[in-house]
């Protein structure tokens, strides 16, 4: 129940297209969700977070989209670029909206094709 | 960059030996977390500091240990290390509870 479900793996997009990336988890008491960039040798970089009161959130070429009945989110990155080419972490926090100590998904990686 | 650094960025244990990862958090954040990522996994939660008290931890043993100074600053001991403690060793800093958490490069921990 403490689980967050990522999808998919990894991800080949064309550059301009859009990238989409799911995420699923059980626990209602969920109340945080923010997604984190990775580059290899380098510690995650939070991208964008939204909490269950709006259903998207929209910040540049990244947008979240929030189901809370379904309980699933999605990172869409509009526009994708080669240097968007990472890893994609989603993430929530059970506790009480708490930022900082987050139980995370098993990853994404997204490889934006020139 | 976050303003979060952490130190050293590599290092090389043998198993059963000891280790201190340090790590300075960003100005103006008095709250600091620790993850383990293993390789090709998202980072786990180890534990959490608030003023300079324990204030959460992951399913870590308590062979896993921190430290939270005046300066906000964060030490992680891990005693008498094993091969699967092999991993990059985040910190985050964020304000309490509010404001995002903010990861520095990590610590390379290779126990051998």
């Amino acid at each position: 129940q403490q689980q967050v479900k990522q999808s998919p793996q990894s991800l080949i997009v064309q550059k301009g297209g859009i990238s989409i990336i799911n995420c699923a988890y059980e626990n209602t008491a969920f109340d945080y969700f923010p997604w984190y960039q990775q580059f290899p040798g380098k510690g995650p970089a939070l991208l964008i977070a939204i909490r269950p009161d709006v259903s998207e959130k929209k910040e540049g070429r990244f947008t979240i989209s929030f189901n809370k009945s379904a309980k699933q989110f999605s990172l869409h990155i509009m526009d994708s670029q080669p240097g968007d080419s990472a890893t994609y972490f989603c993430a929530a926090s059970p506790y009480g909206g708490a930022t900082n100590k987050l139980i995370f998904g098993t990853g994404t990686l997204l490889a934006v094709q020139p | 960059e976050t303003g979060v650094t952490q130190s050293p960025t590599h290092l090389i244990k043998t198993r059963g030996q000891q280790v201190t990862l340090r790590c300075s958090s960003q100005s103006g954040h008095n709250t600091v977390s620790w993850y383990q990522q293993a390789l090709g996994q998202g980072p786990q939660f180890i534990f959490q500091y608030y003023r300079e008290e324990e204030n959460g931890r992951g399913n870590f043993p308590p062979r896993f240990s921190g430290l939270q100074f005046p300066n906000y600053s964060s030490e992680l001991n891990v005693n008498a290390l094993e091969l699967d403690d092999s991993a990059l060793y985040l910190c985050a800093s964020s304000t309490r509870d509010r404001g995002g958490a903010f990861f520095g490069q990590g610590t390379r921990l290779t126990v051998v």
